[in-house]
């Protein structure tokens, strides 16, 4: 089944600089790669998304880029600000029996010092 | 409306109770999961249902018992849990269809003693 490593488990950066965190894949049929950020006690929520047909995608200060060949994925995120602070987890998904399964990244806890 | 509710958001249980955790989307979603996630750990697929179908279970032991009545609903029953059941489990739903997003609800957090 696929399997996705995620690094680094952990990350300090200080406030205005960048943050990258990055995943990658073993299965070859994933065909979409979303990224959640989890505040404690709360719910996974989407901050970016690619499907396997696009390189790079950008929202705001928040970029992701998928090298299907090699098989990872990169979350960068800009000027970080302190509500940045989050666990970051990456995932990857294909279809199974009309299903739709995501395998998740084991989490990277980032934080940002003001 | 982009909501999964789940209810109730907090419950504690006994090994010998029998109790559900219940799901609901109003967004036409005919995709349902449910994950459960232990503190510090990402989220773990246990069900999926699609079009009202169990589709996949992640060998998942039988004390937990998923349902969906229909395509706004799905249960997770829950009989002779052991403490290290004690989680956060979420319910998500999504539309069908290849690299479409999964909408997770805020989850309910169970506490088994």
């Amino acid at each position: 089944g696929e399997n996705v490593e995620q690094h680094p488990s952990t990350l300090s950066v200080q406030e205005g600089d960048s943050a990258v965190i990055k995943c990658t894949y073993s299965d070859s049929a994933s065909n979409y790669f979303p990224w959640y950020k989890q505040e404690l006690g709360k719910r996974p929520q989407l901050i970016i998304d690619i499907r396997s047909n696009v390189g790079e995608k950008k929202d705001q200060r928040i970029a992701v880029t998928l090298n299907k060949t090699a098989k990872h994925f990169s979350l960068h995120i800009t000027e970080t600000q302190p509500e940045d602070s989050a666990v970051y987890f990456c995932a990857a998904s294909k279809g199974i029996q009309g299903a739709q399964k995501l395998v998740f990244g084991q989490g990277t806890r980032l934080t940002i010092n003001p | 409306d982009t909501e999964v509710t789940q209810t109730p958001k907090h419950l504690v249980m006994g090994m010998t109770n029998k109790k559900s955790l219940k799901c609901e989307q109003h967004m036409g979603h005919r995709a349902m999961y449910w994950y459960k996630q232990k503190a510090k750990k990402p989220p773990e697929l246990m069900f999926v249902y699609s079009y009202e179908k169990l589709s996949i279970n992640e060998s998942v032991p039988s004390r937990f018992s998923p349902e969906c009545p229909n395509s706004s609903l799905l249960n997770l029953h829950l009989h002779a849990l052991q403490p290290e059941d004690s989680a956060l489990y979420l319910c998500a739903s999504r539309p069908v269809g290849a690299g479409n997003t999964i909408y997770f609800g805020e989850g309910s957090w169970l506490t088994v003693v």
